[in-house]
């Protein structure tokens, strides 16, 4: 089945700066990526996704980059704010079921004001 | 995005006994899945709810310890049975495959479950 590895678990940064986390993927059939942002006892929330017919998307502060011959993507968080403290998960799945997915073990994002 | 309705929210259960989940969608929605949540930890998927048919659990997962029902496209359960306190977690329903949400998934706000 599907793997998903997730870097690094911990991350800290100063507000302002830029956060960058990684993920790598096992199964070549994946084509539905995935970032999740949870805060400490609520529900994770789609922040942002991309598939594998696109290699980057941006929202705002959020960027995905995709490379599919490598099996990685990433997500960057440029702007850190206080705000963006939480914990992120990165995840993959294959087909339409974006709802079946394999999450990454997931990031501790602190920003320090 | 639809609003998806988990309940109970939290529940203190004894060793042995059973709960049931209940998630509740506002919109008909293709697909409904369960995943667990360990403390610190990732989800973990249990199994795909399949409206009017059994079912399909991964690995390490078996109906008789996680019955599910889907009785509609808004609506269904997950029981832990027989609980331990190994079984203490949260546990998460997801949709997708809606109107609005299309092929992206969502989550209920979960139900942490703590057995003692």
């Amino acid at each position: 089945g599907e793997n998903v590895e997730q870097h690094p678990s911990t991350l800290s940064v100063q507000e302002g700066d830029s956060a960058v986390i990684k993920c790598t993927y096992s199964d070549s059939a994946s084509n539905y990526f995935p970032w999740y942002k949870q805060e400490l006892g609520k529900r994770p929330q789609l922040i942002i996704d991309i598939r594998s017919n696109v290699g980057e998307k941006k929202d705002q502060r959020i960027a995905v980059t995709l490379n599919k011959t490598a099996k990685h993507f990433s997500l960057h968080i440029t702007e850190t704010q206080p705000e963006d403290s939480a914990v992120y998960f990165c995840a993959a799945s294959k087909g339409t079921n974006a709802g079946k997915s394999t999450f990454g073990d997931g990031t501790t994002l602190t920003v320090k004001p | 995005s639809a609003v998806i309705s988990q309940k109970p929210s939290r529940d203190i259960c004894q060793r042995g006994t059973s709960l049931t989940i209940q998630c509740q969608v506002d919109s008909q929605v293709t697909m409904m899945f369960w995943y667990r949540q360990q403390p610190g930890q990732s989800l973990t998927l249990i199994a795909t709810a399949n409206q009017g048919s059994e079912a399909t659990y991964e690995s390490g997962f078996v109906i008789d310890k996680f019955p599910i029902s889907r009785p509609n496209l808004t609506f269904s359960t997950l029981t832990v049975s027989n609980m331990s306190p190994e079984d203490s977690s949260i546990y998460l329903c997801s949709v997708s495959g809606g109107k609005a949400e299309g092929t992206e998934a969502f989550f209920g706000q979960g139900t942490r479950l703590t057995v003692v």
